[in-house]
């Protein structure tokens, strides 16, 4: 059975620095790859995927994240932190050949001015 | 373009009661998904419907249903609450064009009494 951890369950960052959330994933084969982002009461919103070719990722609102097989991770990164970045975000996988999401417990992102 | 939107935004039911709850996939995209987000429990898969038929549902009891309709709109039923039915309900689509990557409604928030 698949499954997504994120080991974090906050990070806190000052504005300004960059920032890391890390994902690690367990999956057969070669999942598919998402980050999305939660604000309060609110749904979630893409950020960003992964689905083949360049290991760097790169999505909305300046964020990126890195896949990397031979670690199994797929860690968020933005180069500066915005103090409206601080919010839920929350990695997934999709394995081949399902579509249901399966996702992390989610990592709250706290941005100190 | 419209995202997906569900209704009602909150919705209040005693235990022992059914809930309904919809959802309006973003134009295109035929099928939709439904994911439970409860306190403590992440967010977890419930449901996946494509053109009109179930393809797939999550780890929960057959009191959680559903349809889609000819227009692909889609609808969650809850039968016989139970107080940790208590949980939002998230509703998604997505399309073939783009890999099946999902876009999130702003969901509904259950409260059983």
């Amino acid at each position: 059975a698949q499954s997504v951890a994120q080991p974090e369950d906050q990070v806190n960052v000052a504005e300004g620095n960059p920032l890391t959330v890390k994902c690690t994933y367990s999956v057969s084969g070669n999942p598919y790859l998402f980050w999305y982002v939660q604000y309060p009461n609110r749904g979630l919103q893409f950020l960003l995927k992964y689905i083949t070719g360049d290991n760097l990722v790169k999505g909305s609102y300046g964020f990126e994240a890195e896949f990397n097989k031979s670690q199994t991770s797929f860690h968020l990164k933005k180069p500066s932190a915005l103090v409206s970045d601080s919010a839920l975000y929350f990695c997934a996988v999709r394995p081949p050949g399902r579509r249901a999401l399966t996702f992390g417990s989610g990592t709250r992102l706290q941005v100190q001015p | 373009e419209a995202g997906v939107t569900q209704s009602p935004t909150h919705l209040i039911k005693p235990s022992g009661q059914q809930a309904t709850l919809r959802c309006s996939p973003i134009s295109g995209h035929t099928s939709v998904y439904w994911y439970q987000q409860a306190l403590g429990l992440g967010l977890q898969f419930l449901l996946w419907y494509d053109e009109g038929e179930e393809r797939n549902r999550g780890n929960f009891p057959p009191r959680f249903s559903g349809r889609q309709f000819p227009n692909y709109s889609s609808e969650l039923n809850v039968n016989a609450l139970e107080l940790e039915d208590s949980a939002l309900y998230l509703c998604a689509s997505s399309s073939a064009e783009t890999y099946y990557e999902q876009y999130f409604g702003p969901g509904t928030r259950l409260t059983v009494t």
